[in-house]
């Protein structure tokens, strides 16, 4: 079946300018998490959403980052008044539930191929 | 979170065993051992997972400690798509608690 698809898969803008990631999860799953990868670094977590629960948006490093989902589908990180240092790849993973529980419940995350955002 | 060490880069040779290490001496009891791997230009994809019993899949073996204070991905024949990023990260599956939190990881590299 389809994975977790992200767009763009390259997105190139000005400094000051806004702009929305796209993340369509694997159908039927209701955990959804937003990670920032800058280069040469591993995976920062962002934000994370669990079926009509509050996000945990621990993550988010500043309010020019905020995300939405509608549902259990489709989810947009958007970054306002973008700056360099927000430049990276912004991947998104899905997972059949949040977590918890057993080892034998336990619900791999499955990752999209990511959004590389240049701030120039 | 608990934190993880792992060596940054390892080499290999095709068709051979690959043990990449992973120590993690602050680990609490109800942390799980998870290892995730991200191929070139790719997001990362789970590989195992386990908490003190060494762990068998399709994909490797976790070697787990008695103590539990370090831990062991064997990838057993290694192939040259095998060559990614190696994260070990600790997770605790106490319920509210999902996020993972990755560190830097091992670079494997195979050799043809």
């Amino acid at each position: 079946g389809a994975g977790v698809s992200q767009s763009p898969s390259n997105k190139v803008t000005e400094k000051g300018k806004d702009v929305e990631l796209r993340c369509d999860p694997i159908s039927g799953h209701t955990a959804l998490y937003w990670y920032r990868q800058r280069l040469g670094q591993g995976l920062e977590f962002l934000i994370y959403f669990q079926g009509n629960s509050a996000p945990d948006k621990s993550g988010l490093p500043s309010d020019r980052f905020s995300a939405e989902r509608t549902g259990e589908s489709v989810s947009t990180l958007t970054i306002q008044r973008t700056q360099q240092e927000d430049s990276a790849v912004y991947l998104c993973a899905s997972s059949p539930r949040g977590g918890g529980g057993s080892s034998d419940s336990y619900n791999e995350q499955f990752f999209g191929p990511g959004t590389r955002l240049t701030v120039l | 979170d608990a934190k993880t060490t792992q060596p940054n880069s390892m080499e290999s040779n095709e068709e051979e065993p690959v043990h990449l290490p992973c120590n993690h001496s602050t680990i609490s009891g109800t942390d799980y051992i998870h290892w995730y791997r991200q191929l070139p230009s790719q997001g990362p994809e789970y590989v195992i997972h386990g908490l003190t019993s060494n762990v068998n899949n399709r994909m490797a073996s976790l070697a787990i400690a008695e103590d539990r204070k370090s831990s062991t991905l064997i990838l057993h024949r290694a192939t040259l798509r095998d060559a990614a990023v190696y994260y070990c990260i600790l997770r605790d599956l106490g319920f509210g608690n999902e996020k993972l939190t990755f560190g830097t990881g091992t670079r494997l590299t195979i050799i043809p």
